[in-house]
This record gives structure tokens, C-alpha cells and sequence, in this order.
């Protein structure tokens, strides 16, 4: 398995560009979440679902749409970056439930100038 | 959104000693998470905690979960250098809401 998956690692945009962040994972889990890590923040949760075809609001919105469309993909689209969204992206899945451990992708690097 | 408070925020330990770090929330949470990330990876898990009182250890680590199910606790003994990175708790509400602390990032002097 190759677990979670993201893509690109790296990107720099400039202001009002659009752009997806693509996940993807073999586990056939139902949850999966995106979240941003900002320096002295910790991991704040933007956009997560609970299976294809349904998706709900996080911590921090704003900025973001997604879509579960399969259960393997999860994009996270920044529709008009900004530097504000200059962060550390992850995305999470796991198999739902309250003792269902979370499994990291190893991250993507966004810049917004 | 919930608030977590991790401490320290950093510590310089040498090779050997033991750590002890901790998380508070202002609100009860169902589940206590502790992570660890590697520079330029995903966080891992380490412990998981689903019960107030709850004492669990996975080799070196001890976690517990606080009685007022509002913190959490995580203790590495004999730190060896591999121990490097950042430490993070989580707070798990319901379903898939769960909520980081700040981190704690461990440096270990060999």
C-alpha cells in the first residue's frame, strides 16, 4: 500500500491564482481530512469527509472547496490564493469511528507571493 | 475552535535524559492523541488514549489521559537522539474532528 498520497510536494503561486492540491489513498478509508500547519499553530482542520459524496467545514474554511467524488481522492482547490494561504498542507485518512487511528500524507509546501 | 495549550514549546535535552510534556484544553475531548513529525514528513502516531485515567505505553512512551478528560500527559525515557523532532497532541470531539496542540519540538544532545 502506498498509504497516503499527495501531490505536488512543492508549489509557489501568485496572488489570485487557482490551484489543486490533489490526495489520494489505497486504504479504502471513509474519513479523510485536510488540514493547514502554520508556524506556533499546530495543525488546524479545514475541509474533512466522511465518505464520496459528502463533505463539511473544519476550523478554517475559508478559502477552500473540496470534493469526494471516489473514496480514494480527496482535491483541496484554492479557487484565489493568497498569501495568507502560505502554509504547510496534509491531508489525513482513516477508517471513521472513534479509535481509528489517522494516517498523514507527507505534506504539501505552498507559497503564495 | 478548541484551543489546546502544549508544553514546553521546545526543549534541549541531553542524550539519556528523560521528557515529560503536556497538553490542557478548556474542553473535554473523547480521545487524546500524541503524534510525532519528522522534519519534512506527515505526523505519525504514538499513543492513543480513550479513556480518563488511562496509562499507556508504547516502549519508551508513557501517555496518560487526565482524569478531567481536559488534558494529557507524554513522558520519553532514556531520550536518544532518533527522539528529534516535533511532539504534538490531539484532542478528538466526535466523529472526525480532531483538534492539534501547538507542538512541543525535542532536540537531543548526544
Amino acid at each position: 500500500n502506498a498509504g497516503v498520497t499527495q501531490t505536488p510536494k512543492f508549489q509557489v503561486l501568485k496572488t489570485g491564482q487557482s490551484m489543486t492540491l490533489q490526495c489520494a489513498q489505497d486504504m479504502n478509508h471513509e474519513y479523510m481530512s485536510w488540514y493547514r500547519q502554520d508556524p506556533g499553530m499546530g495543525l488546524r482542520l479545514i475541509h474533512y469527509s466522511v465518505g464520496a459524496g459528502i463533505t463539511d467545514q473544519g476550523e478554517v474554511p475559508n478559502g477552500y472547496n473540496v470534493s469526494r467524488s471516489t473514496t480514494e481522492d480527496f482535491p483541496l482547490r484554492l479557487l484565489s490564493a493568497a498569501p495568507s494561504q502560505t502554509s504547510v498542507y496534509f491531508c489525513a485518512s482513516s477508517r471513521g469511528g472513534a479509535r481509528e487511528t489517522q494516517y498523514f500524507g507527507p505534506g504539501t509546501r505552498l507559497l503564495v507571493l | 475552535g478548541q484551543q489546546l495549550n502544549q508544553s514546553p514549546q521546545s526543549m534541549f535535552i541531553q542524550e539519556g535524559e528523560d521528557v515529560s510534556m503536556n497538553c490542557t484544553s478548556s474542553s473535554i475531548f473523547n480521545t487524546w492523541l500524541w503524534y510525532k513529525q519528522d522534519p519534512g514528513e506527515g505526523p505519525v502516531l504514538l499513543i492513543a488514549l480513550y479513556k480518563a485515567g488511562e496509562l499507556t505505553s508504547n516502549g519508551r512512551l508513557t501517555a496518560q489521559f487526565g482524569i478531567t478528560r481536559k488534558d494529557s500527559f507524554l513522558n520519553i525515557s532514556a531520550s536518544i537522539p532518533s527522539d528529534v523532532g516535533i511532539y504534538f497532541c490531539a484532542g478528538q470531539l466526535s466523529g472526525n474532528q480532531f483538534y492539534f496542540g501547538t507542538g512541543t519540538s525535542l532536540t537531543v544532545i548526544p
